[in-house]
This record gives structure tokens, sequence and C-alpha cells, in this order.
């Protein structure tokens, strides 16, 4: 059990429908990440959560919108993406700090047609 | 900026046999240094973390990794390599930035594991 449930665990959509990606944490920590996950590439930092407020934004597109109501819930929404978001969307969360791990969730596998 | 190099793109060992995947680190100052590993379809799960104390790392499933300072290493072995073994894993650096912290992965050794 990872303590950090992510959902839906598959998606196919549309480039020009709006979807929400869902993540919860029971973990009790102060951070949560949203990371994207590409075929032969290293893993990419999209959004950071500290303490409830945004701290961190890696140049993403403004086709991703992230959400983060209070410390044990994540969104990612998505509208109007391009094929190459095809990839593999993990959340994670953390006590902040520099050698505190994070703990990830199994992630969702999104397919844009 | 800090980095992180993992030299192998794909290890392959046979069943019982020793594993060992490489990573060396750029840091400009004490590091905290993870191994994490991803089964697939699954999300990544912790090994083991090196935060600048015993040099020497145990994690889980019989994993150690090993900090060295002056070859800038910080290499994750197993003595006898099982099937279950196989995956992808991670070498990882945290990095501060403004009021948090962040995660800097390499690029990934994937682990094939011959019966």
């Amino acid at each position: 059990e990872t303590g950090v449930t992510q959902t839906p665990r598959h998606l196919v959509m549309g480039m020009t429908n709006k979807k929400s990606l869902k993540c919860e944490q029971h973990l009790g920590h102060n951070a949560m990440y949203w990371y994207k996950q590409s075929a032969k590439k290293p893993l990419e930092l999209m959004f950071v959560y500290s303490l409830e407020e945004r701290v961190e934004n890696n140049s993403v597109p403004s086709r991703f919108s992230p959400e983060c109501p209070n410390s044990s819930h994540l969104f990612l929404h998505l509208h109007t993406l391009q094929p190459e978001d095809s990839a593999l969307y993990l959340c994670a969360s953390s006590q902040e700090g520099g050698s505190q791990p994070q703990h990830f969730g199994d992630g969702t596998r999104l397919s844009i047609l | 900026a800090q980095s992180v190099t993992q030299l192998d793109s794909h290890v392959s060992v046979s069943e019982g046999t020793p594993v060992l995947l490489r990573c060396n680190y750029s840091s400009s100052y004490s590091p905290s240094l993870f191994w994490y590993v991803q089964h697939p379809n699954k999300g990544l799960q912790l090994l083991l973390k090196y935060t600048s104390a015993a040099t020497l790392v145990k994690g889980i499933n019989g994993f150690e990794a090993e900090f060295k300072k002056s070859e800038t290493s910080f290499h994750l072995t197993k003595p006898s390599a099982h099937m279950s073994d196989a995956a992808e894993y991670f070498c990882v650096v945290s990095e501060r930035m403004d009021s948090s912290y962040k995660l800097i992965f390499g690029s990934g050794t994937r682990l094939l594991v011959r019966p």
C-alpha cells in the first residue's frame, strides 16, 4: 500500500477534451509534486506545492493547470492536450526538507488521441 | 546545479549473482542521495537514502549503497539477484530551490535478471 493514491490509473482523451487527474496522500506530508515520465527521458518535475502554495512551475505549458486545495489533495487539470503529452503522470508527497524522501503513487497512464 | 549520471542504461545478471548499478553525482555541498526502484506499471519506491550519516547505507530487499565522496559515487549493490529484482532503478540527488527542495533524477538503469 503506497499511501499515495492516484486516479484514474488510465486515461484516454482527445485533444479537445478537458479532464482532471487526482492525487491523494494519507501520510501527513506537507509537500506534493507532479512529475511527467515519458519513454526514454528522465523524470520531469512539473509542479511543486509546499504548504499548499505553489513554489515551482518548471515552465510547464498552460494546458496543464495544477490545483492543491489542501495538504492531502492535488489535482492536475488538462485541456487541449497534444499527442506529445502522452506519458505516465506521477504524483508524490513528502515532508519538507532536503533529506526527506518522496513517496510516489502508481501514476496515471495518459494517452492523447 | 546538481546532477546525477547513471553509467549504464541496461544491466543484465543471472539469478543468484551480484548486482552493481553505478551512479555518479555532482554537488557543491554534502548531498542527500537516494535510490528508487520502479516496477512495470508502478510508481517509484524508495530503496534507500544517504543523508551524511554512515557512508554505507542499507536499504530494503537486500540492497545497499556506499557513498564515496572522493569518487563522487553512490553505487547500488546486492550480493545475490532475485528474479523479482528485475525493474528500473533511479539514482536521485536532492537540490535546494528557493524555500523548498526538489529531486534530480538520473536517466535510470534497467536491470534484467536471467534465470
